[in-house]
């Protein structure tokens, strides 16, 4: 079984489309987060959520929206994608302080 | 922004060879944490450190942690080709994890 489990893990679309992705983590935890991985490899928290409360909300722009329908869920929407959105998004979650997080395999998004 | 930086941001070894890499952070921490990235693959969590602790061993892995200098080092000892990755450290506060650069290890057969 997939602990954090992200759809679609390749994601092509043109620059101006709206896209989703999806991520589901069976683990029970009460937090989850995206990250964005650029080209040189740096990651970048986006958001977080604990409890489908967001508590962390970096500075990206408003085209990029969360939603969390239950602790077991965090989807990322992006509104009008534009050529620097590509990248790749991890989404991750996590328990507490005290215990490591656990990634998705990441949803590589080329935008087009 | 990046919290942590990492040192070198590449290293190439031998087979057999220790691996040793370094990561310096700014800010409070309640742990700090490594993780491995496979070419084309998520992060996978290594091991992690609390703030009050100074040193952690994992199989052939041995993690120190400095807070008053604000470092932490990477050790993988007699390493494997399999361990060719990126190495991530990570400093977590309240459930806030800022990654650093990363450190490109290459271990020749």
């Amino acid at each position: 079984d997939t602990a954090v489990s992200q759809t679609p893990k390749y994601l092509v679309t043109q620059m101006g489309n709206d896209k989703s992705i999806k991520c589901e983590q069976n683990l029970g935890h009460d937090t989850m987060y995206w990250y964005k991985q650029d080209s040189k490899k740096f990651l970048k928290i986006m958001f977080s959520y604990n409890n489908k409360e967001l508590i962390i909300n970096e500075t990206v722009p408003n085209r990029f929206s969360p939603k969390s329908p239950d602790k077991a869920h965090l989807n990322l929407h992006i509104n009008s994608l534009e050529l620097g959105d590509s990248a790749v998004y991890f989404c991750a979650s996590s328990q507490s302080v005290h215990y490591g997080y656990t990634f998705g395999s990441g949803t590589r998004l080329t935008v087009v | 922004s990046q919290q942590g930086e990492e040192d070198p941001q590449a290293l190439s070894i031998q087979e057999g060879e220790n691996a040793t890499m370094n990561c310096s952070y700014k800010t409070s921490i309640n742990n700090l944490q490594w993780y491995r990235q496979n070419s084309g693959r998520g992060l996978v969590h290594l091991i992690l450190i609390r703030s009050n602790e100074r040193e952690k061993h994992s199989g052939r892995l041995r993690v120190t942690l400095d807070t008053s200098k604000k470092s932490s080092s990477l050790l993988i000892t007699a390493s494997r080709a399999a361990d060719t990755a990126s190495y991530f450290c990570a400093t977590d506060y309240n459930n806030d994890m800022r990654f650093g650069a990363g450190t490109r290890l290459t271990v020749k057969p």
